[in-house]
């Protein structure tokens, strides 16, 4: 069974930075391209970032360019996203999303909440 | 970057009814479209891949079609379960855009 399990959220300043984490089981990371999702509580879902099986190919969302990082080690099946310059309006659920083939979307983790606020 | 639009933003209808919610694209997306169900307080579902292939597990009262720019979710006999948000997401081309959700309410 397919589980993406994300950690790392929490209460940040304006300005700071925080890492995310997604660790994965129940399948090979490395055949699988990874996403990170996002969601302003009570808003729609926003993508913001999708990285190849191995990392050759990386896609960012205008509002996270520059600022967040979006990297993998299949070796120990995670998935990470460093954000900096972090700002109120990052604050959101983000979610760690997989999919069977190219860039489609299958499998969600229960998501880890971000709040930026001083 | 590719606009996902979602026709109507919002429904009332009845266990029974048939529902229908639309979704385009600004340009053509093959069948590079995906539907997602999120109830509150929860993570999103996904439920139709590549436009019409249902996920494993899911309903077949639920159906997808189109392709280009113009797709459809259709819930043939709406269930008490499926009072949710519905989204759409091209994953044709980056950045891989969200509609901005369908809400399926009670009448």
């Amino acid at each position: 069974e397919v589980q993406l399990v994300e950690s790392g959220g929490g209460l940040v300043k304006p300005g700071g930075s925080l890492r995310l984490s997604c660790a994965a089981s129940g399948f090979t990371l490395n055949n699988y391209i990874m996403n990170w999702v996002r969601q302003t509580p009570g808003k729609g879902l926003e993508w913001v970032s999708s990285i190849s099986n191995i990392g050759s190919y990386i896609y960012y969302a205008d509002s996270v360019k520059g600022r967040f990082t979006i990297s993998r080690d299949n070796s120990k099946n995670s998935l990470y996203f460093q954000m900096s310059s972090l700002r109120a309006e990052d604050t959101a659920i983000y979610y760690c999303a997989t999919g069977k083939g190219g860039y489609q979307i299958d499998y969600w983790g229960q998501g880890t909440l971000v709040t930026v606020s001083s | 970057d590719i606009q996902m639009t979602q026709s109507p933003s919002s429904l009332s209808a009845s266990v029974g009814d048939r529902v229908t919610i639309t979704c385009r694209a600004s340009q053509g997306i093959g069948s590079n479209l995906a539907w997602f169900q999120q109830k509150p307080g929860n993570a999103p579902k996904s439920l139709i891949y590549a436009a019409s292939s249902l996920q494993s597990g899911v309903p077949p009262r639920f159906s997808g079609s189109g392709s280009g720019t113009d797709f459809t979710l259709t819930i043939s006999s709406l269930q008490p379960e499926d009072f949710a948000t519905y989204y759409c997401q091209q994953y044709n081309i980056s950045p891989f855009t969200f509609g901005p959700g369908t809400n399926v309410d009670f009448k």
